[in-house]
C-alpha cells in the first residue's frame, strides 16, 4: 500500500515569502496527485490535479510539480488567505491523502 | 454551482449504525460521470476515503472498513447515503461528501460538503 509523507508538518512564514511543501510516495504513483487547501471549519479545495494543472479559480502563485515520488507544491509568496493545512492526494488502489502540512504565520 | 449538504445524527452509539444523507444540489446525481464520495477527518487528524458509488451504482469502499460501510443513491431525492455499522470511538470524525470528477487525467475531489460531525458515544 502506498503511503503519502507531507513535509514539514508545519510551516511557519511571513506574508510575502515563498512556500514549499512536499508531499513523498512510497511507491511511484506516476502524474495522479492532487494538492487541497483546508482551512479552520472548511472543506478541503481542490488547488492542483495531474501534479501541476492548477483547478478552476487558483491563482497563479500556486504551482505544483513533480514525478514518481517526489511532489512539490509551491506558493510563491504568500497572501494573507493561504495560511492553512494543505494535503495531497494520489489515487492507487483507492484515494489517499497525505498527512498534511500546516502553513503558519510566522 | 453544484453544492453539497450533509445531514444525519451527530451521536451515535457504540456497536450501533451510523447513517449520513448527502443532498447534491446545482446538478443531477445521475447526469455526467462522477463518483459520489464520503471522506472522514478525525479532529486534529487528516483525510480518510471511506468509499463512492458512481451514477450507475457501482460502489467501491475503502478496504479497511469492509464490510461495515454502505454506500447508496437515491436518485428520486438527488441524495446518496452512507451508512457504517458496528461504530466505535474510532469512528468518532468530520464527515464529508464530495463529489469526484473527471478532470484532466484523472479523477479528483471538486466539490465538497461542509462536513457533519458525528461522534460515536454512549
Amino acid at each position: 500500500e502506498i503511503v503519502l509523507t507531507q513535509s514539514p508538518a508545519t510551516l511557519s512564514l511571513s506574508p510575502g515569502e515563498r512556500a514549499t511543501l512536499s508531499c513523498r510516495a512510497s511507491q511511484r504513483v506516476s502524474s495522479f496527485l492532487a494538492w487541497y487547501q483546508q482551512k479552520p471549519g472548511q472543506a478541503p479545495r481542490l488547488l492542483i490535479y495531474d501534479t501541476s494543472n492548477r483547478a478552476t479559480g487558483i491563482p497563479p502563485r500556486f504551482s505544483g510539480s513533480g514525478s514518481g515520488t517526489d511532489f512539490t507544491l509551491t506558493i510563491s509568496s504568500l497572501e494573507p488567505e493561504d495560511f492553512a493545512v494543505y494535503y495531497c492526494q494520489q489515487r492507487s488502489n483507492w484515494p489517499l491523502f497525505g498527512g498534511g502540512t500546516k502553513v503558519e504565520i510566522k | 454551482q453544484v453544492q453539497l449538504q450533509e445531514s444525519g445524527p451527530g451521536l451515535v452509539k457504540p456497536s450501533q449504525t451510523l447513517s449520513l444523507t448527502c443532498t447534491v444540489s446545482g446538478g443531477s446525481l445521475t447526469s455526467g460521470s462522477y463518483h459520489w464520495t464520503w471522506i472522514r477527518q478525525p479532529a486534529g487528524r487528516g483525510l480518510e476515503w471511506i468509499g463512492h458509488i458512481s451514477n450507475s451504482g457501482t460502489t467501491n469502499y475503502n478496504s479497511s472498513l469492509q464490510g461495515r460501510v454502505t454506500i447508496s443513491l437515491d436518485t428520486s431525492k438527488n441524495q446518496f447515503s452512507l451508512k457504517l455499522s458496528s461504530v466505535t470511538a474510532a469512528d468518532t470524525a468530520l464527515y464529508f461528501c464530495a463529489r469526484d470528477s473527471y478532470i484532466g487525467s484523472y479523477y479528483w475531489f471538486d466539490y465538497w460538503g461542509q462536513g457533519t460531525l458525528v461522534t460515536v458515544s454512549s
